[in-house]
């Protein structure tokens, strides 16, 4: 069955210091991957996606994400997070017509 | 700017009451869809539209209705055999529902129950 996994419910970082949230996917075909950011009491903001091509990804915000298919994973970067990237963060794989989410990532930055 | 605009922000329910969620977008886009989302859970698919007139069920349909009349428009209607309505209810919309299309979102409902 398709599914996404963020293993880490809640990350703590301090400002300045990089970050990497872990994303991974089981998915029979060749998946299709993106990674959501949402502020509270907000909608989803799109960070970047993955279709094909170059293993890693740029995307909005200084963000970057990097597919691995041998490991299943889709995992985002930062190498320095501002106060304003606290939020909560979603990955996702799509399949023949829906997304499939991870139960989402929070993150905390520490000043 | 082209995006999607739900209403109402918060909205409150009564036992045994309908409500309906608003969700409009001026992208010019086929698909529409609704998401519910509740603590620790992520995103549930609700309901899903590919094209006017036309819409299908996502994982957890039961309790809610749907329509679009409209290309721009697609409320979700809470009805009161929804036992647990309590949750942030999310409206995506894409150009059409292949697998390589980007949703996009609105900035959500939070239902509540009185």
């Amino acid at each position: 069955a398709q599914s996404v996994t963020q293993p880490d419910i809640h990350i703590t970082v301090s400002e300045g210091a990089s970050l990497e949230l872990r994303c991974n996917y089981s998915y029979g075909a060749t998946p299709y991957l993106f990674w959501y950011v949402q502020s509270p009491g907000q909608g989803l903001q799109l960070l970047l996606k993955y279709f094909s091509g170059d293993t890693l990804v740029q995307g909005i915000k200084g963000f970057e994400a990097e597919f691995k298919r041998s490991q299943s994973s889709f995992n985002l970067r930062k190498p320095s997070v501002h106060w304003s990237d606290a939020a909560e963060y979603f990955c996702a794989v799509t399949g023949t017509y829906k997304y499939i989410f991870g139960t989402g990532t929070r993150l905390k930055v520490l000043a | 700017d082209g995006g999607i605009t739900q209403s109402p922000k918060y909205l409150f329910r009564k036992e045994g009451q309908n409500v309906t969620l608003s969700c409009e977008q001026n992208l010019n886009h086929d698909a529409m869809y609704w998401y519910r989302q509740d603590p620790g859970q992520g995103l549930r698919l609700i309901y899903y539209s590919q094209i006017v007139n036309d819409f299908q069920k996502g994982d957890i349909a039961e309790g809610y209705s749907v329509s679009r009349e409209k290309k721009e428009s697609f409320p979700l209607t809470v009805t009161s055999a929804q036992k647990n309505p309590t949750a942030f209810y999310l409206c995506a919309s894409s150009t059409t529902t292949g697998y390589q299309e980007t949703q996009y979102f609105g900035p959500g409902t939070r239902l509540l129950v009185l």
